[in-house]
């Protein structure tokens, strides 16, 4: 089935650090990609989504590109601020279907001024 | 547009009760989605209508779990008999297709937390 695989945090950077959250999947098909963050008591909001390979997505300085040949979507951002402290999911959905979303387990930022 | 809204956004109750959640999805949308996340994992799929019809539900739905959406408005997700293995945040997404990026865009709501003592 699919499935998504995330770098385990937590991670914790310092204020202007670089930052890569590293992301793999396993699907059949062509899935679409996202990112989803999730602030301290809020919900998911979509972040950034690419939907074939070789597309980039960005969004808040945030980005990741769909790498069908090493099954990889990585979060890149140049330069963090503290209020990108939250937790940041992973997630595909295959083309067909539902459309459901398959989630990884997260990863937790922290950013310290 | 107000988004997706849930109701409750907490519920503790005794084990064995029956408790029931509602979403409301953003109007225009016409797919609505059910996920349970548990603490430190991600949403787990439970879920999903189509209109108002019901076309996939994962295995995580026990025969306790029903979810309704009439007039494929509003949802709610029913618990029978709540267990403590049922303590959970509930997630409501709501989407339609985008013909601009090509794929159903999922927008979530704030959740619903219960506590199941």
């Amino acid at each position: 089935g699919n499935s998504v695989t995330q770098m385990e945090g937590p991670v914790t950077l310092s204020e202007e650090a670089f930052l890569t959250i590293n992301c793999t999947y396993t699907a059949t098909g062509y899935p679409s990609l996202f990112w989803y963050v999730q602030y301290p008591g809020e919900g998911l909001q979509l972040l950034l989504k690419a939907t074939k390979a070789d597309d980039k997505g960005s969004n808040k300085g945030f980005e990741a590109t769909y790498r069908k040949e090493t099954t990889s979507f990585h979060l890149e951002k140049g330069s963090v601020q503290v209020s990108d402290s939250a937790v940041y999911f992973c997630a595909l959905s295959a083309f067909q279907g539902a459309q459901k979303l398959v989630f990884g387990q997260g990863t937790r930022l922290t950013i310290n001024p | 547009d107000t988004g997706v809204s849930q109701d409750p956004r907490h519920k503790i109750t005794k084990r064995g009760q029956n408790v029931t959640f509602r979403c409301d999805p953003i109007s225009e949308h016409n797919r609505l989605y059910w996920y349970r996340q548990t603490l430190g994992q991600g949403p787990e799929f439970l879920t999903y209508f189509q209109n108002e019809a019901q076309l996939e539900k994962s295995r995580l739905l026990s025969d306790r779990f029903s979810a309704e959406r009439p007039k494929g408005s509003f949802s709610t997700l029913e618990i029978q008999r709540t267990e403590q293995g049922d303590s959970a945040m509930y997630l409501c997404a709501s989407s339609s297709w985008s013909d601009r990026v090509g794929v159903y865009e999922q927008y979530f709501g704030p959740g619903t937390r219960l506590t199941v003592t």
